[in-house]
Order: C-alpha cells, then structure tokens, then sequence
C-alpha cells in the first residue's frame, strides 16, 4: 500500500537557521507533490506544488527539491524565523487532478528564537 | 474572490446523538469538495469527497456519511456517533478548471464526543 513517511515527528531549530524537513514515500509515483502549512486549530494552507520533472522549486525563503529516483522530496526553509513554526505536511500527488491528496502525518517545526 | 465557510468551529455531541456539519464555498462553481478528519496527534484522513452533485466517493467504511445537495455544499453526517468520531474535521475545495493547484480548506470544526 501506499505510504508517505515525513522524517520526524518534531523538529527543533534555532533561529537565522536553514530548517530542512523530508518527505519520503513508497509504493507511489506521484506526478506532482504538494506542501503545506498547518497551524495549532486551524487547517492546512497551501504552500508549493512542484512536478516530477522540476528538481527544485522556490518561493521567497522556501525551497522544495523532488528526488523521484529517491522517492523523496526535501522542504527548506531558510533564516527560518519563530513565525514559521507550525507543522507542514506533504502530500504527493498522482498524475490525475482527480485522485485526492493523501496527507504525510507531518513535521512540526518549532524554530527558537 | 472564493472562500470555504465550514461551521461549526466548536461541537460537543454525546455517544449515540446525531451529526451534521455543512460546508459551502462562494465564488466558483463544479468544485472538487473533500471531508477530512485529523484525530489527536494524527494525520489527516480522508473520508469522503465528491466531484459533482449527488457524486460522492468514500474512503473509509465508518458510521458517517457525506452528500452534496446543491454544487457548492458539502455535508458531513452521522446517525449515531461514536466515541471515535471525536476528531477535528476539515472540509477542502479545489477547482478542477484551475489544473495545478493545491486544495484550500476550511477553518475546521472540532468535534468532542462525551
């Protein structure tokens, strides 16, 4: 079956820090992957999307690689700073725009100031 | 612009009582609708979703389910609930015109079963 494993439950950086979360996943070969941020009650907020073919994408500090020969995609966030930690799931994506997304339990990132 | 409105935020329900949370969304039409639950400390699980009215798929064999009467309204139910219904229950949207993008959700309901 398939299975989304995100690297840690938590994760603990300091601030100015480069924060890196993994996303591995097997039985799958999503065309796209997504990620997202979940803040403590509220629901999940799209974040980036990137595809099989793109090695990297990047919004502002955010930086996404997709590896499909790993399996693995890899979330940065750079001089992460304390308003970025919430949890960020990732959900890898199917070639269909129907299937839905399947969620990773997440990582939570706390970032200390 | 779009938005998803889901209510209740908060719901306190005994074993055996009944369920009904709604969720619409404004400003675009045919949606993809979606019903997701994340119980404490755990991901979040699909439950239902729905490509069109009166379309509705399931993932998970439970005590709930979920219809669309009109093209923007998403309703989740159940007859009788369970202590394990307790959970916090997000419905999400995604316009299959848009091609890539990803899902925005509502503001969740959670939902105590005592």
């Amino acid at each position: 079956s398939q299975k989304i494993e995100q690297n840690s439950e938590a994760l603990n950086i300091q601030e100015g820090k480069t924060a890196t979360l993994t996303c591995n996943y097997t039985n799958y070969s999503p065309a796209y992957l997504q990620w997202y941020r979940q803040d403590p009650g509220r629901g999940p907020v799209f974040l980036l999307l990137i595809r099989e073919n793109e090695k990297e994408k990047r919004k502002e500090r955010l930086k996404v690689t997709f590896d499909t020969t790993l399996k693995q995609s890899l979330f940065h966030i750079t001089a992460s700073q304390p308003a970025d930690s919430a949890t960020y799931l990732c959900a890898p994506q199917g070639p269909r725009g129907n299937t839905p997304l399947v969620f990773g339990k997440g990582t939570r990132l706390s970032v200390i100031a | 612009s779009q938005t998803i409105h889901q209510w209740p935020a908060t719901l306190v329900q005994p074993v055996g009582s009944p369920l009904s949370l709604e969720c619409t969304v404004e400003g675009t039409s045919n949606p993809n609708l979606y019903w997701y639950r994340q119980a404490a400390g755990r991901g979040l699980q699909l439950l239902f979703y729905s490509v069109g009215i009166g379309q509705i798929s399931s993932e998970v064999p439970q005590n709930l389910s979920a219809s669309r009467p009109q093209d923007r309204q998403f309703i989740l139910s159940s007859k009788k609930l369970l202590l394990s219904d307790s959970g916090f229950y997000l419905c999400a949207w995604r316009s299959p015109r848009q091609g890539l993008y990803g899902y925005t959700f509502g503001s969740g309901t959670r939902l105590t079963v005592v």
